[in-house]
């Protein structure tokens, strides 16, 4: 099956840039789409088909996605912004979706 | 507003049965795809199923494939998910969310499964 890898801790200075990797197997072939999952919370979508950003989510968030890597960016990074991040693909040849391992990110 | 409410939460036993469902209202069910996600404790998201389509097609991740069915009642505008022959690893939160596409575009708040003898 289809695996997604991802950096298990990413710290980060206040107002400074996150970058979270999201490495499969030409992932640069499917639509890739990233989730926020604070604790006690359920997931809220971040990025949807790479780089489009859903309603309420803002700039500061950006994604890419190219060759066998995905990337999510959080630029001037807040407080808020601590939770762990999870990219995730619809696998066809599988007809299974696939989450990444998820990357817990830390505001220093 | 779409919104995605789960019930069925609960402690089951190892071999036992127990059945999740999902209450939504915001969106047509019928002509909507959804699916049920995890999260273990320590762990990290895993889908489960999804039911898809106006025909309903299911899919099912291989470790719950035989053992967990989806299903959905649109008259009732609820997606029910049946857990048999459970396991300690089927302990997990378990979330509703609304599939568009390749995605999952609204998540409810989750219901807590532990499966323990």
């Amino acid at each position: 099956s289809y695996i997604l890898t991802q950096p298990p801790s990413v710290s980060v200075a206040p107002g400074q840039t996150a970058t979270i990797t999201c490495g499969g197997n030409n992932v640069g072939r499917y639509s890739v789409h990233w989730y926020q999952m604070k604790a006690g919370q359920a997931p809220v979508p971040v990025i949807f088909h790479d780089r489009d950003r859903p309603s309420g989510i803002p700039e500061r968030f950006s994604g890419s996605n190219s060759g066998n890597t995905a990337t999510l960016t959080i630029s001037r990074v807040e407080a808020g912004d601590e939770a762990d991040y999870y990219c995730q693909v619809w696998d066809g040849d599988s007809d299974h979706y696939v989450f990444g391992t998820g990357t817990t990110i830390t505001v220093l | 507003e779409v919104q995605l409410l789960e019930s069925g939460g609960a402690l089951g036993r190892p071999g036992g049965s127990l059945r999740l469902s999902c209450e939504v209202s915001g969106f047509t069910l019928s002509t909507s795809a959804m699916s049920w996600v995890r999260q273990a404790p320590g762990k990290g998201l895993q889908w489960v199923a999804t039911v898809a389509g106006p025909a309903g097609r299911t899919y099912y991740a291989d470790s719950v494939k035989g053992r967990f069915t989806i299903s959905r009642e649109n008259a009732r505008n609820t997606v029910d998910l049946h857990m048999r022959s459970l396991r300690a690893e089927d302990t997990a939160v378990y979330y509703c969310a609304k599939s568009n596409g390749s995605n999952f575009d609204n998540w409810g708040q989750g219901a807590l499964v532990t499966v323990s003898s």
